[in-house]
């Protein structure tokens, strides 16, 4: 089955303690990114990557840091989270960085206390 | 990349038609318009896209106006599963960032 996975899905953790949240698609997609939602603001894009080990910043990179080395692995890094990094997050792939029909992973949520 | 409008709910019955409108009035002429839906807090899911013409698939339908200043998504006939909250996203290519809005939150009523 074509899929966007992530994990862990519930993750409750401390200020300070490194992270790392797994994204994984089987779809061979060039595109890949990350985004975070929360009550108010919609989905924001923390990062993105176009192919293997070309990433770019979104709109909300503070705080994360990502890493392309695989096609189908997209990890999103959070060195020393802090509470306002509590949120929901999904990842997402697309075949191509001009398509905009983009699969989403079934979410994070992350609280960070 | 071009700003949408939708209202931010709507009620719709069971077996019914859901129409749900969306204007852009800014959009530029190589800019598509997505839409997508969120049921609850999972990850959002494509519905369709297009840049002039009418587009079906088996999810649903979206009418773009001539001028493209605006345009409608229909479910055509709405289930229960359909109540989510429903995106309308302009863009161009090459950049994949969607910036979703606050959406229309659609209820479907036994």
């Amino acid at each position: 089955e074509a899929q966007v996975t992530q994990n862990p899905r519930y993750l409750i953790t401390v200020t300070g303690k490194k992270l790392t949240v797994t994204c994984s698609q089987n779809m061979n997609h060039e595109y890949m990114s990350w985004y975070r939602q929360d009550p108010g603001l919609g989905l924001r894009q923390i990062y993105y990557s176009m192919n293997v080990e070309v990433t770019d910043k979104g709109d909300v990179p503070e705080g994360y840091k990502v890493s392309r080395k695989e096609k189908r692995n997209f990890p999103l890094i959070l060195e020393s989270p802090s509470p306002n990094q509590t949120s929901l997050y999904f990842c997402a792939s697309s075949p191509s960085s001009g398509i905009g029909t983009q699969y989403f992973g079934p979410g994070t949520r992350l609280l960070v206390l | 990349d071009a700003k949408t409008t939708q209202p931010p709910s709507m009620d719709c019955a069971e077996g019914r038609a859901a129409n749900l409108p969306c204007n852009h009035s800014t959009i530029s002429g190589n800019e598509y318009v997505y839409w997508y839906r969120q049921i609850h807090s999972q990850g959002p899911q494509y519905i369709i896209h297009g840049l002039k013409n009418n587009e079906t698939n088996e999810m649903a339908s979206l009418i773009i106006t001539e001028d493209r200043k605006s345009s409608t998504l229909i479910l055509p006939h709405a289930t229960l599963r359909d109540t989510a909250v429903y995106y309308c996203i302009v863009r161009v290519g090459d950049n994949n960032d969607m910036r979703f809005g606050a959406g229309t939150r659609l209820t479907v009523k036994p």
